[in-house]
């Protein structure tokens, strides 16, 4: 079965600065992998995903994420952040066979200050 | 635009008394999903429509059931709610299922509180 960590359950960054935000996923066979976000009070909304091909993956909102393969990974990184990008960031992973069931990790905590 | 709804935002019901929470979407897709999702921890699947076909995930709780009338439609029944399923309940939907790369459309969630 798929399972999903992410190990930093907040990250606190300054506006303008990078971010990274790590996943690590578990999976036998290549994963479909998938970035939500999540304003307070609000549903997910998809950043990005990666089912196959190019391991760099745009998505919206400036946001990027590699996938490696080597290191059972997918970041999600952005080159600088924003106030309005304060919100909980979800990692999912979904099987590539029949029904797709998404995976999710316990979400990053985003802070942004001043 | 095509959206998930959820009706209402908030809901309050008290131990015991049965409520239903409410998802319509305008996507016109097969798949509508159920997750429960409490504070701090990740949204988990309940269960899931394939048009009308129901699957019901192995660990959720006889107390959940869920019926599509239509394609449009999806409704979330708690029976008797305990204090312990207070938390955010987010629909959502998909086109198809086993697809490559599916993506799911999120709804912005009902939050239940239960007294």
């Amino acid at each position: 079965a798929q399972s999903v960590t992410q190990p930093d359950i907040h990250i606190t960054v300054s506006e303008g600065a990078s971010l990274e935000l790590r996943c690590n996923y578990s999976y036998g066979a290549t994963p479909y992998l998938f970035w939500y976000v999540q304003s307070p009070g609000q549903g997910l909304q998809l950043l990005l995903k990666y089912f196959s091909g190019d391991t760099l993956v745009q998505g919206i909102k400036g946001f990027e994420a590699e996938f490696k393969r080597s290191q059972s990974s997918f970041n999600l990184r952005k080159p600088s952040v924003h106030w309005s990008d304060a919100a909980e960031y979800f990692c999912a992973v979904g099987a590539n066979t029949g029904f797709q069931k998404l995976v999710f990790g316990t979400g990053t905590r985003l802070l942004v200050s001043p | 635009d095509a959206m998930v709804i959820q009706n209402p935002r908030y809901q309050v019901t008290q131990f015991g008394k049965p409520v239903t929470l409410s998802c319509s979407q305008t996507l016109n897709h097969n798949v509508m999903y159920w997750y429960q999702q409490k504070s701090s921890q990740a949204p988990k699947l309940l269960f899931h429509y394939y048009d009308k076909d129901f699957n019901n995930e192995a660990d959720t709780p006889d107390n959940f059931q869920s019926r599509r009338p239509n394609t449009s439609f999806c409704f979330l029944d708690i029976r008797s709610p305990g204090l312990g399923d207070a938390a955010m309940y987010l629909c959502a939907t998909s086109r198809d299922i086993g697809r490559k790369g599916e993506t799911q459309y999120f709804g912005p969630g009902t939050r239940l509180l239960v007294l």
